[in-house]
């Protein structure tokens, strides 16, 4: 089973600022990776699959980029709903597919 | 447009099993290239796939949980179903039915979600 490890756990950053969330695969993944946000009582939603592909109606500020084992999630320029807890999915090797723990972003 | 929607107990006492619906709008499960998964979420932690559904009727399962594990589809009523047995406190989560986004592996339609406590 490939492990996810996201980081950091928790985020604290203001209005307008670039973030960077990582995500590290223990196992290679090739760009079979995906990201997905969750707000407090929602479910998740995808924002970024094969590592770089925004889904439909996902903000250009959001990005993914990586490949392999190392991944990132980009915010240009964050704005007041992007808080919440960000996932990174793997759908290399399956099954299972995988997560990683995720990482809060706290405004 | 796709929608999912979960149902099933609230509360299930440890040792019993549990069984989910996951009821499709807007899709039919017997449509090419349409799959469908269980994911779950316990308070506070990470997300964890549990099983898959394919149009055709294959079926997958994550392997720490295969042997509890059940899912099946009611083409009639365009549902669904995962079956849990001999459930356990640590089972307590939001259990989400998903579509996957075509036949990919990562999940582009998720239902709301229903929250399951283990509990004597």
């Amino acid at each position: 089973e490939i492990v996810m490890t996201q980081s950091p756990a928790t985020l604290s950053v203001s209005p307008g600022e670039r973030v960077t969330l990582s995500c590290r695969a223990s196992q290679r993944v090739s760009t079979n990776l995906a990201w997905y946000q969750q707000r407090p009582g929602q479910a998740p939603w995808l924002l970024i699959y094969d590592a770089s592909t925004r889904a439909t109606g996902i903000p250009a500020r959001f990005s993914g980029s990586g490949s392999g084992t190392e991944f990132t999630l980009t915010i240009s320029s964050l704005q007041s709903e992007d808080f919440g807890i960000y996932y990174c999915q793997q759908y290399h090797n399956w099954p299972p597919m995988t997560f990683g723990q995720g990482t809060k972003v706290e405004i | 447009q796709v929608t999912l929607r979960e149902s099933g107990p609230a509360l299930v006492k440890p040792t019993q099993t549990l069984t989910l619906t996951c009821t499709l709008s807007g899709v039919s499960i017997s449509t090419y290239g349409v799959c469908v998964s269980w994911i779950r979420q316990p308070p506070g932690g990470a997300l964890e796939w549990l099983a898959r559904i394919d149009w055709d009727g294959d079926k997958y399962y994550t392997t720490s949980l295969k042997n509890s594990l059940t899912i099946s589809k009611d083409t009639s009523k365009n549902q669904v179903v995962l079956s849990m047995t001999n459930m356990d406190p640590v089972d307590t989560a939001a259990y989400y039915c998903v579509r996957h986004h075509g036949r990919s592996n990562y999940f582009g339609s998720w239902g709301q979600g229903t929250l399951v406590t283990v509990s004597s």
